[in-house]
Order: structure tokens, then sequence, then C-alpha cells
């Protein structure tokens, strides 16, 4: 079974340009998961949806980042416009069911900006 | 808001020798779940417990949640090389929140 698909695994990219990571959860799952993981901050979780609603995203940042999920199988995380100290691993996760349950986690997106 | 923490930040152990690492929250919690990530990796989910006092194992781990639901171990019998890693509890706030602690990198010398 396909596990949680993202992508890129890399992306480099200058401050200001914009960047887009994508997601595509395990088939069947209801609930999305953006996680942001660096050495100083560990992983924060950023937003997370639940049957295609954003429930909670009171970790994003800021209005540089947005991200969205138009149907079950894809979501898209989006920073605009980029800086550097945006350079970290970003994880999707997904999970099924109601209430807290297992996530299950990409191979993640490790993104610099220069 | 809730706070989680682990320790110890890091610890090198022995092939053959124990582990423990510990988490701690500032809130009673619903329900607490351990995950793994090995260098390079992402996390894996390894156990959710839900009741107060429970024990549960799994081969060389034993995962137990406190009677007040505030605090939560992971322990290892007997490490080995492939328990490398850093070892993240994450705690759900009853449904308010849910926080990753900070990890505790394991590192195993053969």
């Amino acid at each position: 079974d396909a596990g949680v698909i993202q992508s890129p695994r890399h992306e480099v990219t200058e401050m200001g340009q914009e960047v887009t990571l994508r997601c595509k959860p395990i088939s069947g799952h209801n609930s999305l998961f953006w996680y942001r993981q660096t050495m100083m901050r560990g992983l924060e979780l950023l937003i997370y949806f639940n049957n295609n609603v954003p429930i909670d995203d009171s970790g994003m940042p800021e209005d540089r980042f947005s991200a969205k999920m138009p149907n079950a199988s894809f979501s898209t995380l989006k920073i605009q416009p980029s800086e550097p100290r945006d350079s970290a691993v970003y994880f999707c996760a997904s999970s099924y069911g109601t209430g807290p349950q297992p996530q299950h986690f990409g191979d993640g997106t490790r993104l610099s900006i220069l | 808001g809730q706070q989680v923490m682990q320790i110890p930040q890091y610890q090198h152990v022995q092939e053959g020798e124990d582990f423990t690492t510990y988490c701690n929250s500032s809130t009673t919690l619903s329900n607490i779940q351990w995950y793994k990530q090995r260098p390079g990796g992402h996390p894996v989910f390894l156990i959710q417990l839900v009741k107060s006092g429970e024990v549960k194992k799994q081969k060389r781990l034993t995962f137990q949640f406190g009677e007040a639901k505030k605090n939560s171990s992971l322990h290892i019998t007997a490490t080995q090389t492939t328990d490398v890693g850093t070892y993240f509890c994450a705690a759900d706030n009853y449904g308010q929140n849910f926080v990753f602690g900070p990890g505790t990198r394991l590192s195993v010398l053969p």
C-alpha cells in the first residue's frame, strides 16, 4: 500500500520566491496534518484538516503561509514570499478516524531558502 | 498553552544497556502517542496510551502512562544499534491541541 506521498523531496530556492509543497495522503484517511521540523523548534504542527476542512491553523507562522486541501487526495502548503528562516523539513501526515489516531508521515520535503 | 517536555534531550548508551525517556505535560492528557524517527527519516508511530496507569509492551520496548495522565515513559531493554533515533511523545489535550515533545535522541555504541 502506498504511504503518504510528498513532493518535492528537496527544494532549494532564493528568498522571495514562491514555494509550493504537495501531499497525497493515504487513501481513505480523513485527517491531514502539515508539520515543520527544525533543530531549534523541533516538530511543530502548522495546520490540520479533517474531511478537507481546515480545523486548526493556529500553528501557521504568518500570512506568508497558506494551506489548501481541495479534495480528499491532495493538499498543498504554500509559502509566498519565502525567507531564509523558512528553511526546514516539512512533513505531511495523515490519519483515519475520529479523535486522536496514529499519524502516518510522508518522507518530508527538505526546503532550503537562500 | 500546553507544554510537553522530554528528558533527557540526548542519551548515549553502550549496546546492551537499558534506556528510558520520560515525557511530562503541564496539563492532564486524554492520551499520549510515541513515535520514533531514524536519522534522515520521518516519524513512525509506535504506540498510543489512553488509560491511567496503562502499560504496554512491544518486544524490548515498554510504554507507561502515569496514574495522573500527566506523564509517560518509554523504556528499552538491552538496546541494539537498530534502536538509534529520536523518540518523540505526542500529547493530546482532550482535542484542544496536539503537541509533540522535543524528543530524546538515542545513540547506541556497538
